[in-house]
């Protein structure tokens, strides 16, 4: 069956840098485009970012525009998010989903948290 | 930018109560392209509904999604002890941003 397992998560100071993976499994990942969503502590679904099955197209929630960037690797089935410049807002357990237009599968998501 | 507002906020009932929740979009959705998610304490959103009335797999029937112009329904028949739960709707029309409603959470009465 369909597997998202995301990785990466943890303790990071304002300012720092992270890198998230979401490794995929039991569908054919290079043929769907992927998401990452974000939820603060106690709040809603946020979406971040967007990947076309091919990486050929990128999208950016504006909250992440220029300081979040979003990849992924075919061969090894695998989603990244990279995060850059983190700031305290940027504090949430970070899912990806598979894309059918809308979320068709979740990760359990690795949680992300910034404070110095 | 097309916002999704969530009614009510909280919804207390009793098991085997129906509840209907409610999400009203800023404009038209494109093609219905509105879905549910269900999500419990500590665990990630489920794939409810999309399409606005299209049950997704595994989804018990006492579940069911209904639009009428820009306001989007979601109805549990009788609610069954695992039905308590935050519920978010999305719209998939308009895109990018997908888009979030801010959840209804249905609670135990």
């Amino acid at each position: 069956q369909v597997q998202l397992v995301e990785s990466g998560g943890g303790v990071v100071q304002p300012g720092g840098s992270l890198r998230l993976s979401c490794a995929a499994s039991g569908f054919t990942f290079s043929t769907y485009g992927m998401h990452w969503v974000r939820q603060a502590p106690g709040k809603g679904l946020e979406w971040v970012a967007f990947i076309r099955y091919d990486g050929g197209n990128k999208n950016y929630a504006d909250s992440v525009q220029g300081r979040f960037t979003v990849s992924r690797d075919n061969s090894k089935s695998t989603l990244y998010l990279q995060l850059d410049s983190l700031r305290a807002e940027d504090t949430a357990v970070y899912y990806c989903a598979n894309h059918q237009g809308y979320f068709q599968h979740w990760g359990q998501g690795t949680l992300v948290i910034v404070s110095s | 930018e097309i916002v999704l507002t969530q009614s009510p906020g909280t919804l207390s009932l009793s098991p085997g109560e129906r509840a209907t929740l409610s999400c009203r979009a800023s404009q038209s959705v494109s093609s219905s392209y509105l879905a549910w998610y269900q999500q419990k304490p500590g665990q990630a959103p489920r794939l409810l509904i999309y399409g606005a009335s299209s049950r997704a797999t595994g989804i018990p029937d006492r579940f069911s999604g209904s639009e009428s112009g820009t306001d989007f329904t979601l109805t549990i028949s009788r609610l069954e002890p695992e039905d308590f739960a935050v519920y978010y709707c999305q719209q998939h029309g308009s895109t990018p941003p997908w888009t979030f409603g801010q959840g209804t959470k249905v609670e135990i009465k």
